[in-house]
Order: C-alpha cells, then sequence, then structure tokens
C-alpha cells in the first residue's frame, strides 16, 4: 500500500533560519506529489505540487521542493523562515486507487520564533 | 466562490447518538472526498465520490456513511456515535478532469464524541 512517511513531527526555528522539511513516499511508479499547509485555526491550503518535469519545484510565499526520484523524497525548504510561517505541513501523494483521492504523511509542526 | 463549505464547525455529540456532517462545493468539481484529522496522524480517508450518484469506500470506513445526490453536496453521516470518531473531519473536492488533481478543502468540522 501507498504511505507517506515524515521525519520530523516538530521543528522549531528562529526567524531567518533554512528549513527543510524531510518526506519520503513509497509508490516506485508515476507519482504526484503535494505539500499542504494548516495555519493555526485554518484549513488546508496547497503550497505547491509535483506531477512531472522541473524536479525543482516552486510554491507560495517563497517554498520550494525538490523530487529526487531515486531516494523517493519530496523535501520540502525555505531559506529563511519567518514567524508567520507557523504552521502545521503536510506531505501527500495521490492515491493510484481511491479515485485522486490523497495519501498524507502524519504532518510537521513547525514552531517559529521571533 | 465560497469553495468548500462544512457545517456544523463544532458539536458535541453522546455516544449511541447521530449526526449529518454537512459539505457543499461550488466549484462543480466532480470528486470530493471526507477525511479524518487525528492528533499527529495525518489525514485519512473516510468515503469519496467521483461524481453523483457514486460513492466508494476509503481507508476508514467503518460507522460512516455517505451520499451525493448531486454535484454539490456530499454529506458524512455518523450512526451511533463513539467516542473512536472524536476528530476534526475535512470534506474537500476537486476537478478530474483538468489533470491538476488539486483539492480544495474545507475549514472541517470538530466533533467531540462523549
Amino acid at each position: 500500500a501507498q504511505s507517506v512517511s515524515q521525519h520530523n513531527h516538530h521543528v522549531i526555528l528562529s526567524e531567518a533560519a533554512s528549513l527543510e522539511l524531510g518526506c519520503n513516499y513509497s509508490y516506485g511508479g508515476t507519482v504526484n506529489l503535494f505539500w499542504y499547509v494548516q495555519y493555526p485555526g485554518q484549513h488546508l491550503q496547497l503550497l505547491l505540487k509535483y506531477f512531472s518535469g522541473d524536479p525543482l519545484v516552486k510554491g507560495i510565499k517563497g517554498f520550494e521542493a525538490e523530487f529526487i526520484k531515486s531516494k523517493f523524497s519530496f523535501n520540502l525548504r525555505k531559506p529563511s523562515v519567518q514567524w508567520s510561517d507557523t504552521a502545521e505541513y503536510f506531505c501527500a501523494v495521490k492515491s493510484n486507487q481511491a479515485g485522486t483521492a490523497l495519501i498524507f504523511g502524519k504532518g510537521t509542526t513547525l514552531s517559529v520564533s521571533s | 466562490n465560497a469553495g468548500v463549505t462544512q457545517t456544523p464547525k463544532f458539536r458535541i455529540l453522546k455516544i449511541g447518538q447521530s449526526m449529518t456532517l454537512q459539505c457543499t462545493q461550488d466549484m462543480n468539481h466532480n470528486y470530493m472526498y471526507w477525511y479524518r484529522q487525528d492528533p499527529g496522524m495525518g489525514l485519512k480517508l473516510i468515503y469519496y465520490s467521483v461524481g453523483a450518484g457514486i460513492t466508494d469506500k476509503g481507508e476508514v470506513p467503518n460507522g460512516y456513511n455517505v451520499s451525493r445526490s448531486t454535484t454539490e453536496d456530499f454529506p458524512l453521516r455518523l450512526e451511533l456515535a463513539a467516542p473512536s470518531q472524536t476528530s476534526v473531519y475535512f470534506c474537500a473536492s476537486s476537478y478530474r478532469g483538468d489533470g491538476n488533481y488539486e483539492q480544495y478543502f474545507g475549514p472541517g468540522t470538530r466533533l467531540t464524541v462523549t
């Protein structure tokens, strides 16, 4: 069965620090990968997605992610975090069985101190 | 567009009670989903629908039922509520036809069963 693993449960950073959140997926075929963010009290929003082409994808708010097929990874990065980036971040892969449903990782809570 | 709307936002149920969580989208999306989010566990798929009249089980369907009589609405029914159903429930929708697969989420319903 498909699965997604996020390595970090809780990350604490100071403002201006660089961020990298790990994500690995299990399926070896064609994958569609996503990063979603959930700010406190808000619903999930799409940060970025990868379907094909350039493995370095750029999303909103200065986030980017790199798809490395050989490592089954899709890590999220940001060069300099801000206090407003405090949120929960979810990596997800499109299911190859349940329509276009998503299979989510357990999430990483990012806390940024000012 | 209002996007995906969910009602109620909060609800407390007693064990054995029943209720329906409402979900409506105004984007003419053909795919709709119900997920539950438990702390530290990410989101898990309960049911999904690929169009009016067509529904299918996801990863955790036990204790729930759904129907899809219109494109816009996808209610989730809880029969005989149990404490294990205490969770945050998210409805989402997506459009299959453009290959985008991006899902749009509602604000969630926080349910407590005591």
